[in-house]
């Protein structure tokens, strides 16, 4: 039972435009919920987190949105640059240390 | 946010045999944890490495395949035993500060191939 999706499992934006990656969950429960990028050969890089008492963050290029009827996240990068090509992650907590990972989705940015 | 260090980076291993990993963190924590992440999957919680004491296993997961030692508040390994190659995956030490609403910090993860 995949608890934490990400359904596209490739994307590809041109540089300077809008990235925008998607992740949904199953489990009401869940109060807090992070992004990480991965580049190859290396470990996951925390980059932004939301808690669900809100629907938005925002941290320089990064901004997450979280819709808790749809049980939906979503992490736009503006302007995206080629040195955001990288695996994203999102993850999702419910009031624990045990976080659940997506399977990724794997972000190109063309120049 | 806490730099960690892993070891080996990556490793071939025999079928059958049995390896080690390090995980060396620059300052104390409360909470080390280690994952698996497998050919195209996410992330997976192995267990919660206790100081002290027994680590804490996922389900699915057994400390007689996956032993773990954590010593004191900088240090931690995992033993990947009796290998096959299904156990082939990127095993990453990771840690973070207990409490609400805190963010996880990774090693650079060792790449484990077994043949």
């Amino acid at each position: 039972d995949q608890q934490v999706k990400q359904n596209s499992p490739s994307l590809s934006v041109q540089e300077g435009r809008i990235s925008i990656l998607n992740c949904d969950y199953t489990n009401s429960m869940f109060d807090y919920f992070l992004w990480y990028k991965k580049y190859p050969a290396e470990g996951p890089t925390f980059l932004i987190s939301i808690s669900s008492i809100k629907d938005k963050n925002e941290d320089g290029r990064f901004t997450v949105f979280l819709n808790k009827s749809a049980k939906h996240l979503s992490l736009h990068i503006v302007p995206s640059q080629p040195g955001d090509s990288a695996v994203y992650f999102c993850a999702a907590a419910s009031g624990t240390y045990k976080y659940i990972f997506g399977t990724g989705t794997r972000l190109k940015v063309l120049a | 946010s806490a730099v960690i260090s892993q070891k080996p980076s990556r490793d071939i291993c025999q079928r059958g045999t049995s390896l080690t990993i390090q995980c060396q963190v620059d300052s104390q924590v409360t909470m080390m944890f280690w994952y698996r992440q497998q050919p195209g999957q996410s992330l997976t919680l192995i267990a919660t490495a206790n100081q002290g004491s027994e680590a804490t296993y996922e389900s699915g997961f057994v400390i007689d395949k996956f032993p773990i030692s954590r010593p004191n508040l900088t240090f931690s390994t995992l033993t990947v035993s009796n290998m096959s190659p299904e156990d082939s995956s990127i095993y990453l030490c990771s840690v973070r500060d207990r409490g609400m609403n805190t963010e996880a910090f990774f090693g650079q993860g060792t790449r484990l191939t077994v043949v």
